[in-house]
């Protein structure tokens, strides 16, 4: 079964830092993985995205992440966080392999990243 | 990208009654939504899967006859809770899966109060 785990329940950073959120994932075979955004009572806004290619993947907002097939990781990075990236973030992984095959998302329990001024 | 709107965005209703909540997909016709349920800082929960025309798939453990799915077009489902409980109070949330794209676009979300 696919699974996502986001190890951390929190991370907190100074503004101006940089930060690093981690997900690791379990599948079979090559994985479409994603990070999300949620904003306090608002739906999810899409980051980014690995499907092929290379294996660093820059995304919306300053933020980027890296694929690493070995360690079966895509952390999310950014070179310099700031206030109002403050948030709850989520990795998924998209279920392409069910019998179904649905395309549905498989989600890390979430990570919220507090920034600090 | 596409635009998923998710109405209403909060609704409060009395113990009983029925409540519908509708996404739509404003530029674009979407092969499959989803439904989701979240908990006060919790991952989101599939609920069920949609296909334009057919049977929402629920997932396990997710109650058929009082999650009420219909996806009449390809831009448009509605998810049902019906005779709503306290315990039914949650943040509900689409997304909706274009044919040409490999990422979800997801609705506002919206916040059920039972009372």
């Amino acid at each position: 079964a696919q699974s996502v785990a986001q190890p951390e329940d929190q991370v907190n950073v100074a503004e101006g830092n940089p930060l690093t959120v981690k997900c690791t994932y379990s599948v079979s075979g090559n994985p479409y993985l994603f990070w999300y955004v949620q904003y306090p009572n608002r739906g999810l806004q899409f980051l980014l995205k690995y499907i092929t290619g290379d294996n660093l993947v820059k995304g919306s907002y300053g933020f980027e992440a890296e694929f690493n097939k070995s360690q079966t990781s895509f952390h999310l990075k950014k070179p310099s966080a700031l206030v109002s990236d403050s948030a709850l973030y989520f990795c998924a992984v998209r279920d392409i392999y069910g019998s179904s095959n649905t395309g549905k998302l498989i989600f890390g329990q979430g990570t919220t990243l507090q920034v600090k001024p | 990208g596409a635009v998923v709107s998710q109405h209403p965005s909060w609704v409060i209703c009395k113990s009983g009654t029925s409540v519908k909540i509708e996404c739509r997909s404003l530029d674009f016709q979407a092969t499959t939504m989803f439904w989701y349920r979240q908990f006060p800082k919790q991952s989101l929960m599939l609920m069920a899967t949609s296909n334009e025309g057919s049977k929402a798939t629920y997932e396990q453990g997710v109650e058929k006859d009082k999650f009420l799915i219909n996806h009449a077009s390809l831009t448009l489902s509605t998810l049902t809770v019906t005779s709503a409980h306290p315990e039914d109070s949650s943040f509900y949330i689409c997304s909706a899966l274009l044919v040409s794209e490999t990422e979800a676009f997801f609705g506002q979300g919206t916040r059920l109060t039972v009372v």
